[in-house]
């Protein structure tokens, strides 16, 4: 079982207000993602990272933006949360293992903003 | 553009029964091709990985299936039980980037009955 962890796995906040996704590997993998989904859509590239700092926007265009300070912490923040920005946020790594780039899944965080 | 079709969007079989999911992808030039199991408010978690040159990748019950000529995977789920239940998602990766961009299905969701 991968060792990625996400909290918190449940949030529900008010418009407005400043959130962290907190993200943390144990693998020591140097790339780690960020991605968005929504209920039955695929996931969408909104970070990522090739090691400590440094970070990429993704494909889709977010509002969040991230830090890589740490090779096992990848944080996701929004300054002012909004309800277009109810969701999950998935947290993804990966090593180099021949090319396969295998990328290793936390549980989720999903988010209500209301 | 990069795409990944994946049929049907939903399933729903009997404990006991089979099934097979379907993915076309036009995802160029092509690196490697997975599904991967999630489950409802998890992260997902890799089933199957097939390069080029792989035809059938076998997981227990699951057996994947790559035809690179005409860019066309299924995923085939024998016996299926009830934990089987769950979206199954088709990613494709491409040869092109260091970063090993990920390219996502949509999913099916499947949902097995007792």
């Amino acid at each position: 079982e991968a060792d990625i962890y996400q909290t918190p796995r449940y949030l529900v906040i008010g418009t407005g207000k400043k959130i962290t996704l907190e993200c943390s590997q144990t693998m020591g993998h140097d790339k780690m993602y960020w991605y968005q989904q929504d209920p039955g859509m695929e996931l969408h590239l909104i970070h990522y990272s090739y090691g400590v700092n440094s970070t990429e926007k993704g494909d889709l265009s977010s509002e969040s933006t991230v830090s890589r300070i740490r090779t096992e912490h990848f944080p996701l923040t929004l300054e002012s949360a909004r309800p277009s920005h109810t969701s999950q946020y998935l947290c993804a790594s990966s090593g180099r293992q021949g090319s396969s780039h295998e990328q290793y899944f936390g549980p989720g965080t999903r988010l209500t903003v209301t | 553009k990069n795409q990944v079709e994946q049929s049907p969007q939903s399933l729903i079989i009997l404990e006991g029964k089979n099934c097979t999911l379907q993915c076309n992808y036009t995802v160029s030039p092509f690196s490697n091709l997975r599904w991967y199991k999630q489950d409802t408010g998890r992260g997902p978690v890799s089933l199957t990985i097939m390069t080029f040159s792989e035809n059938t990748k076998s997981n227990g019950r699951y057996t994947a299936t790559l035809d690179a000529d005409t860019k066309q995977s299924s995923l085939h789920i024998t016996a299926s039980q009830l934990s089987d239940s769950a979206s199954y998602i088709c990613v494709v990766s491409d040869r092109g980037s260091t970063l090993g961009r990920l390219y996502f299905g949509r999913g099916t969701q499947l949902t097995v009955w007792p």
